[in-house]
Order: C-alpha cells, then sequence, then structure tokens
C-alpha cells in the first residue's frame, strides 16, 4: 500500500513554544491532505483539508492562526501548533488522498501520528 | 479538549471466533464507507472499503455489510486472531475520490481473549 511517514513521531514542548509536524507521500503524489487530531479514547476528529498550492479549509471550530497548515507540494504537507498550550496536547494525524500510481485512488492513507506533549 | 471518563465500546471475544463490529452512520448522502483498525500509538490501517452500490463485500477474513435502510455498517472478522485486537473505525464520506473527507465513527475496542 501507499506509505505516508510524518515527523516527528512524538514532541515534547513548553508551554508557549510552536511545534512543526511534517507529513509526507513517500511513493505517490498527494493533490489533498488532511490533518486530524485524536484525544485518548476518542476518535479522529478532522481539523482540516489542505489542497496542494492553496489556502487550506479548517472545519468549524479549529483555529486557523493557531493551527497552520502548509501543502507548498504534492508530497509534503506541514502542520504548525503555534503557541502552543497543555490543552493542546494529543495524537496527530496526517492523511493523503489523490492519484496513486498503483492500487485504489479513493482511499486515503494515513501516517502513523505524532503524539505531543505541551508542558 | 479531551472528555473526561469517555470510554470507547469493547468487543470481547475467545480467539478463533467471529467478531462482529457496528457501526451506525449518520449522513444519508453518504456513498462510500471504509473500515479502519488502529493499534495503540499508531495511525489508522485500511481494511476494506464498500460503496453504496453494493451491500456486501468480502475480503481476506473480513466481510463489510452495508444496509443504507437503516444507515448501518458491519464489520465481521472471522476466526480472530490475537493480532486483531485494536480500535476498529468506520468512516464515511460523499463521493470516492481521495479528495473527499472523511467522517469517522467513534470506534469499538477489540480485544481478543486466548
Amino acid at each position: 500500500g501507499a506509505v505516508v511517514s510524518q515527523h516527528p513521531s512524538w514532541v515534547i514542548c513548553k508551554s508557549g513554544t510552536s511545534v512543526k509536524i511534517e507529513c509526507r507521500s513517500l511513493d505517490f503524489q498527494a493533490t489533498t491532505m488532511f490533518w486530524y487530531r485524536q484525544f485518548p479514547k476518542q476518535s479522529l476528529m478532522l481539523m482540516a483539508t489542505s489542497n496542494e498550492g492553496s489556502k487550506a479549509t479548517y472545519e468549524q471550530g479549529v483555529e486557523k492562526d493557531k493551527f497552520l497548515i502548509n501543502h507548498a507540494s504534492l508530497t509534503l504537507s506541514t502542520l504548525t501548533v503555534t503557541s502552543a498550550h497543555p490543552e493542546d496536547s494529543s495524537f496527530y494525524i496526517c492523511s493523503a488522498g489523490g492519484v496513486l500510481k498503483r492500487e485504489r485512488v479513493n482511499t486515503q492513507y494515513f501516517g502513523p501520528g505524532t503524539r505531543l506533549t505541551v508542558l | 479538549g479531551e472528555s473526561v471518563g469517555l470510554h470507547l465500546p469493547t468487543l470481547s471475544v475467545q480467539e478463533g471466533d467471529n467478531s462482529i463490529i457496528n457501526c451506525a452512520y449518520s449522513n444519508s448522502a453518504s456513498d462510500y464507507f471504509i473500515w479502519y483498525k488502529q493499534e495503540s500509538g499508531k495511525g489508522p490501517q485500511f481494511i476494506i472499503d464498500i460503496r453504496s452500490n453494493m451491500d456486501k463485500r468480502q475480503g481476506q477474513r473480513v466481510t463489510v455489510l452495508l444496509n443504507k435502510t437503516v444507515k448501518h455498517l458491519s464489520l465481521q472478522i472471522a476466526a480472530t486472531q490475537p493480532g486483531d485486537s485494536a480500535v476498529y473505525f468506520c468512516a464515511e464520506k460523499v463521493g470516492t475520490g481521495g479528495g473527499n473527507k472523511l467522517t469517522f465513527g467513534t470506534g469499538t475496542q477489540l480485544k481478543v481473549e486466548l
């Protein structure tokens, strides 16, 4: 199947600092990337949808100035959590959707997630 | 933020038994459905999908059933193994394109007992 990577896999930061998470599609070009947040024992909640070269579309209740998304190429999207606070501690997961070189084209392929802990 | 006291529904099965995980979806316009498996600390892993013009689809040891009348989806796992222990999510979307957003269900924790 298609491979999506995230970096870092986990990060601990102090309150007030900014953290950048990278999401890369390794073997296909992703026209669309999605960012999710998942709290313990809960489902994935979509934060935003980003299309290459255009501004991200944020879900209701997600602060666009706090969660900065950049999708500068067909293989890389970044999520920056600005001025992070303890309540931003969560598991952040990206997924990539787009035309694959092989296999199905309809689904999203998920990255392994990034565990963010804000002290 | 995080909800205190929230817990996932849990299904416990004996190794070798069949498992049935259910999901109620919300959007009658959804026409594509996917089941994902998520192990602790990892991202969701695709299991099987089904389009709305079908009511059943089979994969290796897994079967998905779709009942559009009552907006219900189920995942059947045959001969459940310890490696099947994980959280299972159904997801729905309108349109099959990879750029269309998914809406996830609440999830079910599957525990396989030896």
